[in-house]
């Protein structure tokens, strides 16, 4: 089962900043990366994916961007707002295609 | 359109006793996967599931565990003889296909007492 490595562990940032993580994934031929945001107490919502045929994409205040060559792809939030607190997973397909790995998680704090 | 629906929010049980999580994926969903996730943990896959059939159970414990997705009704997730190490959010997730977006339960927190 392939690992993926995500950091920061934590990260805070205050309101109006950019919040930026980072993964990275080992060799994989499969095409889909998403990512997740999870609240307290609930589950992991999806929050956005990127398919490797494209360098980045947006949707809203959130952005992905995949490198390919280095695999490693990063999630970017911009003007990050207090609502955006919350636990941050990335995910890559494993080799069968058939389950998510996910990173280790980052607790995002987004201070007023 | 609801999403995927997991019940019961929350399950206690003493070791030694059996624990039964449901999930019903969302509508047009055949594929179902359960995550375990330990506090301040990331989520660990266990089973993948499509109807009637266990795709990938790599993640699953060998002895106590065991899951289910039959042709009609719910998928699932069974413990047998709890032990206190079995305290964990559980998650459901389904998707359309393989190799598409999944999408999540609200979770099933099990505390072993």
């Amino acid at each position: 089962q392939q690992q993926v490595k995500q950091s920061p562990q934590s990260l805070i940032v205050q309101k109006g900043g950019i919040s930026i993580i980072n993964c990275a994934y080992e060799n994989t031929a499969f095409d889909y990366f998403p990512w997740y945001q999870q609240f307290p107490g609930k589950g992991p919502a999806l929050l956005i994916a990127i398919r490797p045929d494209v360098s980045e994409k947006k949707e809203g205040r959130f952005t992905i961007s995949f490198n390919k060559s280095a695999k490693q792809f990063s999630l970017h939030i911009m003007d990050s707002q207090p609502g955006d607190s919350a636990t941050y997973f990335c995910a890559a397909p494993s080799g069968s295609a058939r389950q998510l790995t996910f990173g280790s998680g980052t607790q995002l704090t987004v201070l007023p | 359109n609801a999403g995927v629906m997991q019940n019961p929010r929350h399950l206690v049980r003493r070791r030694g006793q059996e624990a039964r999580l449901r999930c019903s994926p969302m509508k047009g969903h055949s594929h179902v996967y359960w995550y375990r996730q330990l506090p301040e943990e990331g989520l660990k896959f266990m089973v993948y599931l499509q109807k009637e059939n266990i795709i990938d159970e790599s993640g699953m414990p060998k002895e106590r565990f065991s899951a289910e997705f039959p042709k009609e009704g719910p998928s699932i997730l069974r413990i047998q003889q709890v032990v206190r190490g079995d305290s964990a959010a559980y998650f459901c997730a389904s998707s359309y296909g393989a190799n598409t977006e999944a999408f999540f339960g609200q979770g099933t927190r099990l505390t072993v007492v």
